[in-house]
């Protein structure tokens, strides 16, 4: 497809679980971000990929969360140990960007994640 | 850290009144300003944007206003329809710190256009 794919869409998982979200950007965006959106909320930036550059992970909550990218392909998420408080949407984006300069993002749909 | 600060958090408009959503931010550094526009069960999109070098953009029924010296922006949306209910979130990036240190968002604002 032409657009940012995710998934799953949605996964209901227990308290303790590990899960794995996974990420297919727009083919030939260098730069690929993963944010969480809390019911109502605002999107919280989690990490960022941009080529073969270390990945920015500054946003990453706590421990039991982590990502990898392969090259400029796909990304996954995993979260450890899944809490309550980790229920979310896990939205992925993809940019087209160059030289530092910000381009637009092209979102995903987002893997509506509940823990219970 | 650097903050987009966004208002109101919600917003009710009769349809054909004028929505208006207000940014503001600190740093001076920041050359980029888009806007995305979020609808239920979707990822945000982008909506228009805007550069520092003109303090205003149109597009269709949807206008920038930028105020360089008040480090202010605004969306505002003329005739407004039920279609334009959706969750609004401004941005602010600077070039020179492209990626995620570059972009930040506010904290949206949700719309709601009554027929």
């Amino acid at each position: 497809g032409a657009g940012v794919s995710q998934s799953p869409s949605n996964k209901v998982t227990e308290k303790g679980k590990d899960v794995e979200l996974r990420c297919d950007p727009i083919s030939g965006h260098t730069a690929l971000y993963w944010y969480r959106q809390r019911l109502g909320q605002g999107l919280e930036f989690l990490i960022y990929f941009q080529g073969n550059s270390a990945p920015d992970k500054s946003g990453l909550p706590s421990d039991r969360f982590s990502a990898e990218r392969t090259g400029e392909s796909v990304s996954t998420l995993t979260i450890q140990r899944t809490q309550q408080e980790d229920s979310a949407v896990y939205l992925c984006a993809s940019s087209r960007n160059s030289r530092g300069v910000t381009g637009e993002l092209f979102f995903g749909e987002g893997s509506r994640l509940t823990v219970l | 850290q650097q903050q987009v600060k966004q208002s109101p958090q919600s917003l009710i408009v009769q349809k054909g009144g004028i929505s208006i959503i207000n940014c503001a931010y600190e740093n001076t550094a920041f050359d980029y300003f888009p806007w995305y526009q979020q609808f239920p069960g979707k990822g945000p999109a982008l909506l228009i944007a805007i550069r520092p070098d003109v303090s205003e953009k149109k597009e269709g029924r949807f206008t920038i206003s930028f105020n360089k010296s008040a480090k202010q922006f605004s969306l505002h949306i003329m005739d407004s329809q039920p279609g334009d209910s959706a969750t609004y979130f401004c941005a602010a990036s600077m070039r020179s710190g492209g990626g995620a240190d570059g972009l930040t968002f506010g904290k949206g604002t949700h719309l709601i256009i009554q027929p």
